[in-house]
This record gives structure tokens, sequence and C-alpha cells, in this order.
């Protein structure tokens, strides 16, 4: 049980673009689920999270602007990388919850280039 | 600050050997401790520990906190080349949203 999935699992794009990334709890309602995002060698950062029909709590320095989340249902949430640059290319990965737990259950993440 | 330190960053030992890995931490409203397993791709949970002294143990791995001095080890008996990977301690904290802060990781390579 407890399994999370991201699609997709690697993305390729241009610069300017954007790009969706879904998450979703396949066996479970994820009351809340976290979006974080992981560069080389470096540990994960939290960049927001997502509770399920309100609005995301970004962490400081994270552009709202710029990682659109969306948490339409207790199992699907999805960030948006609007206008992707280069800098932007990282490891993304998401994770879920139930309520009032402390664990979290991680997607496989999507690895994210932007040329 | 909040911060979750582990060491050693990386560690090289042989089959058969046991390791020792270190996490300590400085989080206003500890809520719960967490290790990962984390290889290629996103981390698997290993571990969560809430109370003092209580070992918890899944075959070879072994876990135990301590909130007086805010430290928690994991312990990994017989190692083999499959436990080969980045060993993640996370700590959660605050109020409804049980938010996570990581450590930098341990990377344990173990060699044949």
């Amino acid at each position: 049980g407890a399994v999370v999935s991201q699609h997709p699992s690697w993305v390729i794009c241009k610069s300017g673009t954007s790009v969706k990334i879904e998450c979703r709890s396949l066996d479970f309602q994820a009351t809340t689920m976290f979006w974080y995002r992981q560069f080389p060698k470096q540990s994960l950062m939290l960049m927001a999270t997502s509770n399920e029909g309100s609005k995301a709590t970004y962490e400081q320095g994270v552009e709202k602007d710029k990682f659109l989340i969306n948490h339409a249902s207790l199992t699907l949430s999805t960030l948006t990388v609007t206008s992707a640059h280069p800098e932007d290319s990282s490891f993304y990965i998401c994770s879920a919850r139930f309520r009032f737990s402390y664990e979290q259950y991680f997607g496989p993440g999507t690895r994210l280039t932007v040329t | 600050e909040d911060k979750v330190v582990q060491s050693p960053l990386s560690l090289v030992v042989h089959e058969g050997d046991t390791v020792t890995l270190n996490c300590s931490y400085e989080v206003t409203n500890f809520r719960s401790l967490l290790w990962y397993k984390q290889e290629k791709k996103a981390p698997t949970f290993l571990f969560m520990l809430t109370s003092s002294g209580i070992e918890k143990k899944s075959g070879r791995l072994s876990s135990i906190l301590d909130k007086k001095e805010l430290f928690s080890i994991l312990n990994i008996t017989a190692t083999q080349t499959g436990d080969s990977a980045i060993y993640l301690c996370a700590v959660g904290y605050g109020g409804a949203t049980n938010k996570l802060i990581f450590g930098t990781g341990t990377l344990l390579a173990v060699q044949p």
C-alpha cells in the first residue's frame, strides 16, 4: 500500500515553455501532498505544501507564479513549471501523506531538463 | 534556523561489515524523525521514530532516537552490496502540515 506515482518520469523542454508534472496517490487518499526539488549531490528541498481544495503554501524563496501547484482531488496534485529556464533543471519529487500521519510516501520523481 | 545534520557524509565498507549512521537535529516543534533510503530515484521509507529509547528494527536495519541529546542513529548489520545508497534523515515539525526537513544524507558504498 501507500503507492505514489509521478508522470512523466523525465522530460526535456525548451527554454520558455511550460511543463506539467502530475503526482498521484494510487491506493490512498492524500490530504496533503508535498513538492520537493533535488539538485545533484544535494538533499531534498521542500518547495511547497499542497492541501486538497486549498491554495498551496510555498517555502521562502520559491516563486509561486513560476511553480504553479494545483491539488484538485485527494489523489492528484500537479506542479507546472512556467516559462522554464535551464536553471530550473532538476529532479522534482512529490510525496503524499494521510491525514494526521507524519509519514510521507514519495513518488519516483521527475527529471526535468531545460535546454 | 532549523537544521538536520548527518554524518559521515560518505562511507565505504566491505560486505559483512556493520555501519552506524548518525543524524543530529535542531528543529523547533519536533514531531518525528524519519529515515529514508534513496537509490536511483525517490526515497523509500525505512523508519519513523517519535519516542526516545525505543529501538525500531527491520531485518538487518535498526534505529533509535534520543530526544534529550537530539540525535538518532541508523545501524545496518552484515551489510550487503544492495545496501549501497544514500540514507536520508528527516525531521517532521510544525503543526497540521507535518513538514519534513531533510539532512544532506550519508552516501554508503558497500564493496563486495
